[in-house]
């Protein structure tokens, strides 16, 4: 079984900060490495993904960096808002299988 | 909603209870998932549908037990559960579980389980 390990466990940033996430990994057999925002009483959602043959990817605030010689890859949330509040999960997807590994999970609080 | 529909929202039964969790998708997918997120866990897959054929089973204990009558529904059958099954179940759907991207991917509210 793959090992994600997903850190910090829980953040707080002030708004208009920058939140940093990251996740390290043991191998790249994976297709995508995604990260997913969850809101309370809500399922996970897609927030954005990578491949591992890219080493950075931008979608408005949100932005992934990855290091393959580091084996890990980081979510970046500028300008940090109260609504970004939510737990993030780092993750594998494997476009073969289907199959989605999760990491342990981010509890992000963005404080006005 | 996100096009994958969960019911019920809470269930709390008790340790020899039989229930029934539901899942219906209106995406046109074929492959749907079953997944637990326990507190200060990360989600873990306990099946998965492929044409409602069960394709995989993470070694789930059998008082766990699906059922997929076609390929918009998928039900988890409960029975005699434990207190530490108390989580949230997911369900999750695709178009197919091979040559697909997470964009794809759709996730359920889940079901908060609580087990007395």
């Amino acid at each position: 079984q793959q090992q994600v390990k997903q850190s910090p466990q829980s953040l707080i940033v002030q708004k208009g900060g920058i939140s940093i996430i990251n996740c390290a990994y043991e191998n790249t057999a994976f297709d995508y490495f995604p990260w997913y925002q969850q809101f309370p009483g809500k399922g996970p959602a897609l927030l954005i993904a990578i491949r591992p043959d890219v080493s950075e990817k931008k979608e408005g605030r949100f932005t992934i960096s990855f290091n393959k010689s580091a084996k890990q890859f980081s979510l970046h949330i500028m300008d940090s808002q109260p609504g970004d509040s939510a737990t993030y999960f780092c993750a594998f997807f494997s476009g073969n299988t289907g199959k989605l590994i999760f990491g342990q999970g981010t509890t992000l609080q963005v404080k006005p | 909603e996100t096009g994958v529909t969960q019911t019920p929202r809470h269930l709390v039964m008790g340790m020899t209870n039989k229930k029934s969790l539901k899942c219906e998708q209106h995406l046109g997918h074929n492959a749907m998932y079953w997944y637990k997120q326990s507190a200060k866990k990360p989600l873990e897959l306990m099946f998965v549908y492929n044409f409602k054929e069960q394709t995989e089973n993470n070694s789930v204990p059998s008082r766990f037990s699906p059922e997929c009558p076609n390929s918009s529904h998928l039900f988890l059958h409960l029975h005699t559960l434990q207190p530490e099954d108390s989580a949230l179940y997911l369900c999750a759907s695709s178009q197919d579980t091979v040559g697909h991207r997470p964009e794809g991917y759709t996730f359920g509210s889940g079901t908060r389980l609580t087990v007395v």
